[in-house]
């Protein structure tokens, strides 16, 4: 499929378990995001990625840890899961020729954390 | 850092009508992007419209403009001939214009109901 999609897109897990939500885009964008979305926040930076092998931190990092061994793929783990990360995940890309770098969005993961 | 506010939760308006969504920023940069995203109950994020902060000119995309006031810091979204289709969440958001790894700050968000 072309675009960028996410898996899964729905995912209930426990306190203490780790889980990797998965990202990928078909256009080789360079850069990649993941956001987080919770009632009452909007929508926060998690981590970025400039290229393969370049990632940095946003501003709700902790907990979370990425990687970025592919341009296409760009994985988000929560090595050990918590209530407070029940949220919809948002995965994103652009690109320099993208007018104002334009962020093209997946269509999220709900993670329920119990 | 940049904040992004919204400061109208909720809005409903009725069906047809002409309906403006308020948005301020605070940033010490002059060169940066400003965005409106629609997030309808399918939860996709759509871009409805983008502005650059070093053109003076609004930006339009068919029934929606943008009421872009730089000094002011303000940055509002008029949408007209409303239609059921735009009930959606709407969210403002910023960007500096620097390298493309900058991410984007929202807004908290106004739902915007459209009454039939």
């Amino acid at each position: 499929d072309a675009g960028i999609t996410q898996s899964p897109r729905y995912k209930i897990t426990e306190t203490g378990r780790q889980v990797t939500l998965m990202c990928h885009q078909t256009w080789s964008h360079s850069y990649m995001f993941w956001y987080r979305q919770d009632l009452g926040h909007g929508l926060r930076l998690i981590y970025y990625s400039a290229a393969a092998d370049i990632t940095d931190k946003g501003e709700v990092p902790d907990g979370y840890v990425v990687s970025r061994s592919k341009t296409e793929n760009f994985p988000l783990t929560l090595e050990s899961a918590t209530r407070s990360q029940t949220s919809v995940y948002f995965c994103a890309s652009s690109e320099q020729a993208l007018l104002g770098y334009e962020q093209y969005f997946g269509p999220g993961t709900r993670l329920t954390v119990t | 850092a940049q904040t992004v506010t919204q400061s109208q939760p909720e809005m409903s308006v009725q069906e047809a009508e002409t309906v403006t969504l308020s948005c301020t920023y605070d940033t010490s940069e002059n060169n940066y992007y400003l965005f409106w995203y629609k997030q309808p109950p399918s939860r996709q994020m759509i871009l409805v419209i983008r502005q650059e902060a070093y053109k003076q000119q609004n930006a339009t995309e068919n029934r929606f403009s943008v009421n872009f006031q730089k000094a002011a810091k303000s940055f509002s979204l008029k949408i007209s001939d409303s239609q059921l289709g735009d009930t959606a969440m709407y969210f403002c958001a910023f960007r500096y214009s620097g390298g493309g790894a900058d991410g984007l700050t929202f807004g908290k968000g106004t739902h915007l109901i459209i009454q039939p």
